[in-house]
């Protein structure tokens, strides 16, 4: 059973970077054609997709907030990582990592770790 | 891009059917065979119960259908139980540069 684990500050200062690790167990990260994949999502409001990484590494970003999102992964410590720079109030959500099966199927995901922008 | 449409609510009582709604474009929902729907109780993380337009993960109730037509995809639940009142999130795989986009939600409640 594959399993999902964000990590990371739950308290970030405005215009700082966000970073998160999702820490995934039950299987390898690098088995498979999946993709690994964040989400957030603001208190009360809805689902928003951050973007997506390949095993290969290639990834995709949602262009609302390309200019300030790098995911990157690590395979030998089976893990994938956000980071989101120059942070403001707005960026303050619960983060959601996980696995994609590549057409918007996402079929694994972390409990989510709420992060909040405040100085 | 443009978050996908859906009914702010939806109710019905145990036992009952109900369906809601994804509106998106050609696009999207319309473009692709690659709607999933999934379902979220409060302070949990979503979970994945239709994908591929129609397609069930292990697990989930076969009370929860889903379909597409046109630029509309909508999920049903039959034999609607207590446990079903939740948020409801579509999405769609899009052609945009975007990759893939969420519905707005659905607030299921059961009378």
């Amino acid at each position: 059973q594959v399993q999902l684990q964000e990590s990371g500050p739950g308290l970030v200062k405005p215009s700082q970077t966000l970073s998160l690790t999702c820490t995934v167990s039950g299987g390898s990260i690098s088995s498979g054609s999946y993709y690994w994949s964040w989400i957030r999502q603001p208190a009360g409001k809805g689902l928003e997709w951050i973007g997506r990484i390949y095993t290969s590494g290639s990834t995709n970003y949602n262009p609302s907030l390309k200019s300030r999102v790098t995911i990157s992964v690590d395979t030998s410590k089976n893990q994938f990582s956000l980071k989101l720079s120059s942070v403001t109030a707005a960026d303050t959500a619960v983060y959601y990592c996980a696995r994609d099966l590549g057409r918007g199927a996402l079929d694994y995901w972390g409990q989510g770790t709420l992060v909040t922008v405040s100085s | 891009q443009s978050a996908l449409t859906q009914p702010a609510s939806v109710s019905g009582s145990p036992g009952q059917s109900i369906t809601i709604s994804c509106t998106g474009t050609s696009s999207d929902v319309g473009g692709y065979n690659y709607v999933s729907w999934y379902q979220q109780h409060p302070g949990k993380a979503p979970k994945l119960m239709i994908y591929d337009v129609s397609n069930r993960p292990s697990g989930v109730s076969n009370r929860f259908s889903g379909s597409k037509s046109g630029n509309t995809a909508s999920l049903t639940i039959s034999g609607l139980q207590a446990e079903d009142e939740a948020d409801y999130y579509c999405s769609s795989y899009t052609s945009s540069s975007t990759v893939y986009v969420f519905g707005t939600g659905t607030k299921v409640t059961v009378l």
